[in-house]
């Protein structure tokens, strides 16, 4: 079967740092997403991986391992707004769909 | 990046009665479009994936008839909910992907979303 696994629930200090985990086992790899989703709104796009290694945008950060079937999002200096949902989602074989994991709730506390 | 609209935003409607939402792509020609639920605390759910001029592929456990999808051109796509009942309450994002962009990953590019409520 196909399956992502992230952690349901994080809570970080505004300033720091944070690292969200994804692992995953799909049929096909064409690359990995990471989105952010704010309650009520659709997903918006963060990164994009599909080779091995660190991609770093701004305050984000997205980082593959394809060997190991793992992801994270490191995200620095946190700010209030960054209180959202971050979502996982791998292209496995299908024609451009995405395989979605849970999402991962970051509480950023003062 | 490019621009996807949703219409309408929210409806609330009784049950039993239908619901159209339509998907447009506002500044690319999108191909392949995606229909997606979400419920509260779930991801999001892939309900079909429709390419331009042909029918729609449905995944499993998604009810054809009951979710009709329609992409009868390259930027816009309708999801209509027939017979809609209160378990059909949900939140409906569509997503637009396209070849013809030549950038170097197959993004996905979402819409709002749309509020359905079934009384």
């Amino acid at each position: 079967g196909q399956n992502i696994d992230q952690p349901t629930e994080m809570t970080a200090t505004e300033g720091a740092i944070v690292q969200i985990n994804c692992t995953y086992q799909t049929s096909g790899f064409n690359g990995l997403f990471w989105y952010q989703q704010h309650a009520g709104e659709a997903p918006t796009f963060l990164s994009y991986n599909v080779l091995d290694g660190l991609e770093e945008k701004g305050r984000f950060s997205s980082f593959l391992s394809r060997s190991k079937g793992y992801s994270y999002l490191l995200l620095k200096e946190l700010q209030m707004k960054d209180s959202a949902s971050y979502l996982c989602a791998v292209e496995g074989d299908s024609n451009y769909q995405l395989i979605w994991g849970a999402g991962t709730k970051l509480i950023i506390k003062p | 990046g490019a621009v996807v609209s949703q219409h309408p935003s929210r409806v609330i409607c009784k049950s039993g009665t239908s619901v159209k939402i339509e998907c447009r792509s506002l500044d690319f020609q999108a191909t392949t479009m995606f229909w997606y639920r979400q419920f509260p605390k779930k991801s999001l759910m892939l309900m079909a994936t429709s390419n331009e001029g042909s029918k729609a592929t449905y995944e499993q456990g998604v009810e054809k008839d009951k979710f009709l999808i329609n992409h009868a051109s390259l930027t816009l796509s309708t999801l209509t909910v027939t017979s809609a009942h209160p378990e059909d309450s949900s939140f409906y994002i569509c997503s637009a992907s396209s070849s013809f962009r030549g950038s170097e990953y197959r993004e996905q590019f979402f819409g709002p979303g749309t509020r359905l409520t079934v009384l």
